[in-house]
């Protein structure tokens, strides 16, 4: 099955500063890529998506880049607030609906 | 809010023990899945129903089984509870034909 990991684990940042998460996929008919966002006590909140016939989609100061080649994507939050800190977690799909997980991230947003 | 509802927030049992968790999906989402979320496995895929039928299965123990029911709602029922099935319980839902999963807030299970 699919396998997706993510890194880094922990990403610490200054407020403003750019955060970039990074995620692989082992699966070369994954053609959709979902960004969770979990706060804590809370479940996964979609962030972004992208499908494999688009090679970048941004939604103000989030983006995702995919590079199917390499089998990569990764999350890119641009201008960080302290409300960004969370677990991102990265997913994958070959269109079965059933997604792959990462581990997730904690990503830190130091005022 | 993702429109998808859990009940219970909380539940603590004993080893042995049987609970149901239970699912709203959004309004007019037909698909509603399981994952099982700990911290060694990360969130892992239970199972999914499509309009009330299994449509498909993942790391789903034997011990777990799960139903959709004619007004939507699904309930996941977990049998002769181990210490390892705590974790937390999430349901997601998406559309017909879509990919999109909208998560509810889950259900925090804690086996004794």
């Amino acid at each position: 099955g699919e396998n997706v990991e993510q890194h880094p684990s922990t990403l610490s940042v200054q407020e403003g500063d750019s955060a970039v998460i990074k995620c692989t996929y082992s699966d070369s008919a994954s053609n959709y890529f979902p960004w969770y966002k979990q706060e804590l006590g809370k479940g996964p909140q979609l962030i972004i998506d992208i499908r494999s016939n688009v090679g970048e989609k941004k939604d103000q100061r989030i983006a995702v880049t995919l590079n199917k080649t390499a089998k990569h994507f990764s999350l890119h939050i641009t201008e960080t607030q302290p409300e960004d800190s969370a677990v991102y977690f990265c997913a994958a799909s070959n269109g079965n609906n059933r997604l792959a997980f990462g581990k997730g991230n904690q990503v830190v947003v130091i005022p | 809010d993702s429109g998808v509802t859990q009940t219970p927030k909380h539940l603590i049992t004993a080893t042995g023990q049987r609970v149901t968790l239970r699912c709203s999906p959004r309004s007019g989402d037909l698909s509603v899945y399981w994952y099982q979320q700990s911290l060694d496995q990360g969130l892992q895929f239970l199972i999914q129903y499509y309009n009330g039928e299994e449509r498909a299965k993942g790391n789903i123990l034997e011990r777990f089984s799960a139903q959709q029911f004619p007004d939507l709602h699904s309930e996941l029922n977990l049998s002769s509870l181990e210490l390892g099935d705590s974790a937390l319980y999430f349901c997601a839902s998406s559309a017909h034909r879509a990919e999109t999963q909208y998560f509810g807030p889950g259900t925090r299970l804690l086996v004794l």
